[in-house]
Order: structure tokens, then C-alpha cells, then sequence
């Protein structure tokens, strides 16, 4: 088992509800990203917070907004979702330092939330 | 052109082959490799990273080749529990982006 856990497993919601996505690493990590998994396609990165600041937003829609109360917890609210956005949702984390992530340090991903928006 | 390009597969092959993929960056500034395994419906793990002269890990031998902008993954003595999906992973030289390829099916038969 990985040290990141994620909340719920699957998710179903309709396309005018609010909804949160969890994530919880016990790795003594700094960095925490939220990637996105489609059918057919590679892991797109979405966020990523080093020391709870946010260092990256990949031209993400407003839908989703990310919030990183410590560098333990990463959250995704999400809300009036699009049938397009229906995807594994994956957390992970890695170590880093505050001049940012060193090149080789592995990202370990937590299980994944499976969101179906109907 | 994608970022990261990989063969989709699936490979089909008996216990025992030896079998290799190959994936192609396009940015020429990437700094590190990687290939994870994802299995079905499971998060990806990473299997090696992949160094300038190569490296090899029990049964799994990855290369790299910069001029080609090219990476390979070789698998001896394939075993049942190598079925998995696996991810050619680079990482540019700025910023904290993993650009994953879509990955390459295998499938070990009896």
C-alpha cells in the first residue's frame, strides 16, 4: 500500500452539485499534485503545491479549485461539473525543498478517485 | 507533436519472452526519465528511472538515448505479473510537470 489516501474511491455526482475530493500522504512529503486521467489519454497534470503555496495551475477550468491546508492534506472542490469531466482523479506527492522538486524524486500516487458527472 | 509518444500495444507474449518498448520525448531540454507501471484500474508506480548509461534492474534494463530523444524499456524472462501498462515519464528541466506518455499495454500469457 501507498502512503497517499484518497477519498471517496468513486464519485458520482450530477453536473449542479459541489463535491470535494481528498487526499492524505503520511510520507512527511512538501509537494502534492493533482492529475487527471482520462480514457485514451496520458496523465494530465492539473495542480501542484509545494509548502501549500501553489506553483502550478495548468490551465485548469474554474470547475475544479485545489486547496492545500498543510502540506498533508490536498482537497479538489469541484463544482457545475461537465460529463467530459468524468475521469480518474489521482493525488500524489513527493519530497522537495523550497527551491522546488529535484530532478529524480519519485511521485508517489494515491489510489484515485473514479468521478463519473452525469 | 505530443510531448511524450509511446506504441499503445498491446504486446501480447509468452511467459519467459524477452520483450522491449520504446518511447520518444520531443522537448529536447528534458532533464529526467522514468517509466512507472500502472495496473488495471490502479494508480502507476514507478518501476526505474532511466540514467544516461543505462541501467538495469533485476529483469528490467532501461536505456536512453538523447540525441535520438529516445527511451527504451527491455524485459527478460517475462513473468504472469508483468501484465500491466507501462508509462514512459519525462520530466522537463523547469517547473515540477511529469509528462506522462498514454503507455503500453503488455499482456503475459501462459
Amino acid at each position: 500500500e501507498t502512503g497517499v489516501t484518497q477519498t471517496p474511491r468513486h464519485l458520482v455526482m450530477g453536473m449542479t452539485n459541489k463535491k470535494s475530493l481528498k487526499c492524505e500522504q503520511h510520507l512527511g512529503h512538501n509537494a502534492m499534485y493533482w492529475y487527471k486521467q482520462s480514457a485514451k489519454k496520458p496523465l494530465e497534470l492539473m495542480f501542484v503545491y509545494n509548502f501549500k503555496e501553489q506553483t502550478e495551475n495548468n490551465s485548469v477550468p474554474s470547475r475544479f479549485s485545489p486547496e492545500c491546508p498543510n502540506s498533508s492534506h490536498l482537497f479538489l472542490h469541484l463544482h457545475t461539473l461537465q460529463p467530459e469531466d468524468s475521469a480518474l482523479y489521482l493525488c500524489a506527492s513527493s519530497q522537495s525543498g523550497l527551491a522546488g522538486v529535484s530532478s529524480y524524486n519519485e511521485q508517489f500516487f494515491g489510489p484515485g478517485t473514479r468521478l463519473t458527472v452525469l | 507533436r505530443k510531448e511524450v509518444e509511446q506504441d499503445p500495444g498491446p504486446f501480447n507474449v509468452p511467459e519467459g519472452a524477452t520483450v522491449a518498448f520504446n518511447c520518444t520525448y520531443s522537448n529536447s531540454a528534458s532533464q529526467s526519465f522514468f517509466w512507472y507501471r500502472q495496473d488495471c484500474r490502479k494508480e502507476p508506480k514507478l518501476l526505474m528511472s532511466v540514467y544516461s548509461s543505462g541501467n538495469e534492474d533485476g529483469r528490467f534494463t532501461a536505456q536512453l538515448n538523447r540525441a535520438s530523444q529516445y527511451i527504451s524499456l527491455l524485459i527478460r524472462d517475462s513473468k504472469l505479473s508483468d501484465s500491466a501498462t507501462y508509462l514512459c515519464v519525462v520530466k522537463p528541466k523547469s517547473g515540477y510537470a511529469l509528462n506522462f506518455g498514454k503507455g503500453t499495454s503488455l499482456l503475459v500469457t501462459p
